[in-house]
């Protein structure tokens, strides 16, 4: 079975400061995909970055990195330099590659940044 | 191109009452999925449509909730009578193709059984 597993429930940190959130998933499936969405206080679920099992290199996007790792089943997320906008609550999803392709989600980390 | 809407944005009603949700997806998005977020939960797969058919309905709660999609295209969700454990946060999803393609989100509604 899919899960996905986000221990990190709320995070404070100050503007400018780096911050990771963790996302651990399990899978017994070899092809599958990962995701991390963000939730801004208008509530609509905004798709940041989809990888799929294969692809482990780390991505950059502008101030935003992903950390992909099999050997651990961690996806995990950092931002640098951080600023308000960022406020949000943050969550890591898992998909099958074959089937509904529905979304297993974690339960979300809140992140807030401190002027 | 316009997003994924859902109507309405909040619903408060009373336990044993009936509630239609409603979700237009993006055009031309054959896929379209709902989701339910309970509060301080994980948000949880509910059911899949391709174009109208139902392709997986494995995480509707109970029969007390009833989704269409007539003619492909918008689909509503009804849930009779509602109870209080159905409070949460509803949303839709849908996407173009499948094989983990990107699934666009509405805002979703926010229903509250009292």
């Amino acid at each position: 079975a899919q899960k996905v597993t986000q221990a990190q429930t709320e995070i404070s940190v100050v503007e400018k400061e780096d911050v990771t959130l963790d996302c651990v998933y399990e899978t017994r499936d070899t092809t599958y995909y990962l995701f991390w969405y963000k939730q801004p206080p208008s509530g609509e679920l905004v798709f940041l970055i989809r990888r799929n099992s294969f692809d482990e290199q780390n991505e950059i996007s502008g101030r935003y990195s992903w950390n992909f790792q099999k050997s651990t089943s961690s996806f995990n997320f950092t931002i640098t330099a951080s600023q308000v906008v960022d406020s949000a609550v943050y969550f890591c999803a898992l998909s099958e590659a074959w089937g509904a392709n529905n979304l297993f989600f974690g339960t979300g980390t809140r992140l807030t940044v401190i002027p | 191109e316009a997003g994924v809407t859902q109507f309405p944005s909040h619903s408060v009603i009373e336990k044993g009452q009936t509630v239609t949700l409603r979700c237009d997806p993006i055009s031309g998005h054959d896929n379209l999925y709902w989701y339910r977020r309970v509060m301080g939960k994980e948000i949880k797969f509910l059911l899949h449509f391709v174009k109208e058919s139902k392709q997986d309905e494995s995480g509707m709660p109970n029969n007390r909730f009833l989704a269409e999609r007539t003619g492909g295209t918008y689909s509503t969700l009804k849930v009779q009578p509602a109870e209080l454990e159905d409070s949460g946060v509803y949303f839709c999803a849908s996407s173009h193709g499948r094989g983990g393609r990107e699934q666009f989100f509405g805002p979703g509604t926010r229903l509250t059984v009292l």
